[in-house]
This record gives C-alpha cells, sequence and structure tokens, in this order.
C-alpha cells in the first residue's frame, strides 16, 4: 500500500497570501495524484487530478505540480472560502487507492 | 443536477450488520464505476471498495474483505454496501462517491453524497 504524507499539517495564512501543501508519496506514483478540498460540513471536493489539471469548475488560482513521489498544491492567493482541509490521493497503485491524512489551511 | 444520497446508517452492537444505501439521480448510473469512502477523525479519509457498472467486479480495502460487500442495482439507480461484522473501528462517516470518467475506473470521485455515520459501540 503506498501511503501519503501531506506537509505541514496545519498552515496558517492570511487572505491574499501563497498557500504551498507538500504531499509525499512512499514509492513513485507517476502524475497519478489528485488533490481535494474539504470544508467543515461538507463532502470533499476535487480540485486536481493527475498532478495538474484542475477538474471542472476550479478557479484558475489552484495549480498542482510534481511527479514521482513529492507533489504540491498551491493556493496563488487565498480567499476566504479556501480556507479548509486539502487531501492529496494516489490512483497509481489501487486497490487501494491512499489518501493523505490532510493539510488544515486556517486564518 | 448529479446527487448522491445515503441512508442506512447509526449506532449498531459490535459483531452487528448494517447495510448502506446510496440514490443516484442526474446522470446516467449504469455507465459509472461507483465507489464507498469512509472518514475518521484519526485516520481520515479511507476508500472502502468500489464496483463496476454492471456490478461483475468488486474491489475492497483488506480491511473489510470478507465483512463488507458492495452492490448495485442499475433499474433502481441505487449502490448498496452491506456491512457484517463491525467492528468499533468501523465507526466513521460513510460516503458514496462517482468514479469521474464515465465507463472506466479512474479512481477519482467527482460527486460525493453527504456522508452518512455508522457507530459501532456496545
Amino acid at each position: 500500500e503506498i501511503v501519503l504524507t501531506q506537509s505541514p499539517a496545519t498552515l496558517s495564512l492570511s487572505p491574499g497570501e501563497r498557500a504551498t501543501l507538500s504531499c509525499r508519496a512512499s514509492q513513485s506514483v507517476s502524475n497519478f495524484l489528485a488533490w481535494y478540498q474539504q470544508k467543515p460540513g461538507q463532502s470533499p471536493r476535487l480540485l486536481i487530478y493527475d498532478a495538474s489539471i484542475r477538474a471542472t469548475g476550479i478557479p484558475a488560482r489552484f495549480s498542482g505540480s510534481g511527479s514521482g513521489t513529492d507533489f504540491t498544491l498551491t493556493i496563488s492567493s487565498l480567499e476566504p472560502e479556501d480556507f479548509a482541509v486539502y487531501y492529496c490521493q494516489q490512483r497509481f497503485n489501487w486497490p487501494p487507492t491512499t489518501f493523505g491524512q490532510g493539510t488544515k489551511v486556517e486564518i | 443536477e448529479v446527487q448522491l444520497v445515503e441512508s442506512g446508517g447509526g449506532l449498531v452492537q459490535p459483531g452487528g450488520s448494517l447495510r448502506l444505501s446510496c440514490a443516484a439521480s442526474g446522470f446516467t448510473f449504469s455507465t459509472y464505476w461507483m465507489n464507498w469512502v469512509r472518514q475518521t477523525p484519526g485516520k481520515g479519509l479511507e476508500w472502502v471498495a468500489n464496483i463496476n457498472q454492471d456490478g461483475s467486479e468488486e474491489y475492497y480495502v483488506d480491511s473489510v474483505k470478507g465483512r463488507f460487500t458492495i452492490s448495485r442495482d442499475n433499474a433502481k439507480n441505487s449502490l448498496y454496501l452491506q456491512m457484517n461484522s463491525l467492528r468499533a473501528d468501523d465507526t466513521a462517516v460513510y460516503y458514496c462517491a462517482r468514479d469521474a470518467v464515465q465507463d472506466t475506473a479512474m479512481v477519482l470521485f467527482d460527486y460525493w453524497g453527504q456522508g452518512n455515520l455508522v457507530t459501532v459501540s456496545s
């Protein structure tokens, strides 16, 4: 099973600042890495797939990069609605597909 | 509008059984792989199982193999998760989730239900 480690656990930033979130895989997942956003009381929402492709309707301030074992989600300028928990997910080697433990972006 | 509505959760004793349902609407259910994903405060998000379009292929995470069964009824646009021999560590919010691309297992989840809490406790 591929283990995904996200860092930091919590990121404290202000609106307008840039957020950089990391996800590291225990072995190469090629580019089969996705990012999800989850707000309190809501279900996760798909943001990015295949490391860098934005899902339908996702604003351009969200971008993903990386390949192999190291990936980054960048939010270029935080909007108030972006404060949430972000999870990475690998689908290179499934079953099972696995998720990271999450990074909370807080004000 | 795509909608996934789960039902059937609740409190069950260790060793007991529960059946979750997910009613789908707003898309051609019979052409998508479907998934169950659970979430706990301690372990975060965990994929549980998925099933192909006609129900002939099923996959499970190791921790539920032999205890949980995923199934679907395309005539009723419904997905199910039969959970037997439940344990305390099965306590979680269970989501049904649609695979993002028709006719293939991308194992990407573009639509999620609202979640259904299952609590295993005596």
